[in-house]
């Protein structure tokens, strides 16, 4: 069964709206979770690691004030696309981990700005 | 800088025979490595895991080899299926703790029915 839960799982909507991106770790407590993205034939991109309780680290090049994440609590980190843009149309993902453990994926949300 | 290459974009293998999957590094203080399986649309799925004080594991059809000195390590599917054919990512990372994972460019899996 899934471990990591990511809701919605594709999105559409208008240039300049801001999108909320959930994901949950349904089996364990995930102090750090990780977003990804990808482009079409193209492979996994880390944005950045959210920290349970504290400011995320973000990757070289990604925008923080574009996408916002906060890690509220110990099985849910969220990640905002603040006025999105075409742009930023893509398959964002989400991961979480036990400690030293491979990291488990979410299903992906399908971001499509128009 | 692709830290973590996977040089063949595709592959192609008869159902029942071995699939080889092969992937490159290029930072030493990886130590963990691991290969995802991938189909459109979803997230990557967890396969396999080999730390660098091995040079082998095995799980069902599934067996990692890894090699140190040439920061080479290979996935090695037997018998291959068609519920096999995907994408298959390999990663990296350095083991303890909560460590990002660097993937690589993942490799087209088609097995032939």
């Amino acid at each position: 069964g899934a471990v990591v839960s990511q809701h919605p799982s594709w999105v559409i909507c208008k240039s300049g709206t801001s999108v909320k991106i959930e994901c949950r770790s349904l089996d364990f407590q995930a102090t750090t979770m990780f977003w990804y993205r990808q482009f079409p034939k193209q492979s996994l991109m880390l944005m950045a690691t959210s920290n349970e309780g504290s400011k995320a680290t973000y990757e070289q090049g990604v925008e923080k004030d574009k996408f916002l994440i906060n890690h509220a609590s110990l099985t849910l980190s969220t990640l905002t696309v603040t006025s999105a843009h075409p742009e930023d149309s893509s398959f964002y993902i989400c991961s979480a981990s036990g400690w030293d453990q491979p990291q488990h994926f979410g299903d992906g949300t399908r971001l499509s700005i128009l | 800088d692709q830290q973590v290459k996977q040089n063949s974009p595709s592959l192609s293998v008869q159902e029942g025979r071995i699939s080889i999957l092969n992937c490159d590094y290029t930072n030493s203080m990886f130590d963990y490595f691991l290969w995802y399986k991938k189909y459109p649309a979803e997230g990557p799925t967890f396969l396999i895991s080999i730390s660098s004080i091995k040079d082998k594991n095995e799980d069902g059809r599934f067996t990692v080899f890894l090699n140190k000195s040439a920061k080479h390590l290979s996935l090695h599917i037997v018998p291959s299926q068609p519920g096999d054919s995907a994408v298959y990512f390999c990663a990296a990372r350095r083991s303890g703790g909560y460590q990002k994972v660097t993937f690589g460019t993942g490799t087209k899996l088609q097995v032939i029915p």
